[in-house]
């Protein structure tokens, strides 16, 4: 089955301590990006990467990494976690920038 | 001016009836048009594409593009109480290589 996956679906961490985001596709995508989700705020882009080895910031990229050494994997970190960053976080995938992007179920973050 | 607008709602529309969302998008260089559909805590599922003007249906929905008036809308014809969600459009291509959301607009469909 097409899809793209999220590790963990829900997280409460407390601030400082570094958490990874796992998100992985199988559909072959060259295209991957992580977004944030906020009530009032929607979807907002953190970090996209058009191919393995190439990614560039989004709209929101402060306090967060990323890293995409398999075209597969696209995981997000962050290195020192704070209140602010409590969301929920999607990963996309998408053939290319052109094309209709697939989303993951979605990772709720909570940091206290 | 926002990138992407779309009226938040809700949009109260009773079972059977059509649903008209819509939504305008600044950047004229903009080539893809998506509408998502996402219901509460959820991700969003991709119900159309359209890339070039005028009209694309599938089923129950016809997604209409117009670049001169940069405006896309999406109709649900026989609206179901299962497609009360939340209805995002997404642009991209022009000036950026990202895929801009709009706030989403909110749709009831009442038995």
């Amino acid at each position: 089955e097409a899809q793209v996956t999220q590790n963990p679906r829900y997280l409460i961490t407390v601030t400082g301590k570094k958490l990874t985001v796992t998100c992985s596709q199988n559909m072959n995508h060259e295209y991957m990006s992580w977004y944030r989700q906020d009530p009032g705020l929607g979807l907002r882009q953190i970090y996209y990467s058009m191919n393995v080895e190439v990614t560039d910031k989004g709209d929101v990229p402060e306090g967060y990494k990323v890293s995409r050494k398999e075209k597969r994997n696209f995981p997000l970190i962050l290195e020192s976690p704070s209140p602010n960053q409590t969301s929920l976080y999607f990963c996309a995938s998408s053939l290319t920038e052109d094309y209709e992007q697939y989303f993951g179920p979605g990772t709720r973050l909570t940091v206290t | 001016q926002k990138e992407v607008e779309q009226n938040s709602g809700p949009l109260s529309v009773p079972e059977g009836a059509i649903a008209s969302l819509n939504c305008t998008y600044s950047d004229r260089g903009s080539q893809s048009f998506f509408w998502y559909r996402q219901y509460s805590g959820k991700s969003p599922e991709l119900i159309m594409s359209i890339y070039s003007n005028g009209d694309k249906e599938d089923g129950r929905f016809t997604a209409q593009l117009n670049k001169a008036s940069q405006y896309v809308s999406l109709l649900i014809r026989d609206s179901q109480p299962s497609d009360s969600a939340t209805y995002l459009c997404a642009v991209n291509g022009g000036a950026t290589n990202k895929l801009i959301f709009g706030t989403g607009t909110l749709l009831a469909v009442q038995p």
